[in-house]
């Protein structure tokens, strides 16, 4: 069975800029949940997705919005760019709900300049 | 918000050593994971713990739910140099706004051959 598929793997994109990661869960996975990881705060949760609905929010301002469409697979988007949002990228999958064992993806790395 | 305590934050051994790591916490959790990350990518799932008290070996890796659901350790025995990574705890608590994965910093864990 494939895991967690992430694209792209790497971006680079300047200030003010918007930003588009697609994740696409394991086969058979529901729930999709976004993390951002950084050196300094570590690994922070965005958000997570359940049958094209947000279920749970982190911490995060309005500029970090997602979707997910009927296949499972889910989108995060990062508007007007800042050099503090320069991060890796995490998406995880699990089977139902958010009581399952999460599967992370590679990640995407964003730089912001 | 929650927060895990993981330690320590940096190992250097040699190999054929055993390691051992632990997380702790303020607040119970429902489920303790442990997960290994290389550089450039996503988190992989080491162990899940789903009970206070339970004690699951993977291979060389052994990880324990604490009583108190607000600690865990992960022992690694006779270590090697593909161990080399950062290992993260991560507890799991079910619904609130913070989201249901919570994660420590990180060990990082360095072995000398």
């Amino acid at each position: 069975k494939a895991g967690v598929t992430q694209t792209p793997r790497y971006l680079i994109k300047t200030r003010g800029q918007q930003v588009t990661l697609s994740c696409s869960p394991i086969s058979g996975h529901r729930s999709v949940s976004w993390y951002q990881q950084t050196p300094g705060q570590g690994l922070q949760f965005l958000f997570e997705y359940f049958s094209e609905t947000q279920r749970n929010k982190g911490n995060f301002p309005g500029r970090f919005s997602g979707r997910q469409f009927s296949n499972s697979r889910s989108e995060m988007n990062v508007s007007t760019l800042e050099l503090g949002d320069s991060a890796l990228y995490l998406c995880a999958s699990s089977i139902r709900d958010n009581r399952d064992t999460q599967y992370f993806g590679p990640g995407t790395r964003l730089t912001v300049l | 918000g929650q927060q895990l305590n993981q330690s320590p934050q940096s190992m250097f051994i040699q190999e054929g050593e055993d390691v051992s790591m632990n997380c702790t916490s303020s607040s119970i959790f429902n489920t303790w994971l442990w997960y290994k990350q290389d550089p450039g990518e996503g988190p992989v799932l080491l162990i899940a713990l789903y009970k206070a008290g339970e004690l699951t070996s993977n291979g060389r890796l052994t990880a324990q739910f604490g009583i108190t659901r607000k600690d865990s350790f992960l022992n690694i025995s006779a270590s090697i140099p593909s161990d080399v990574g950062i290992y993260f705890c991560a507890g799991q608590y079910y619904g609130g706004s913070q989201g249901n994965l919570i994660f420590g910093k990180g060990t990082k864990l360095s072995v000398k051959p």
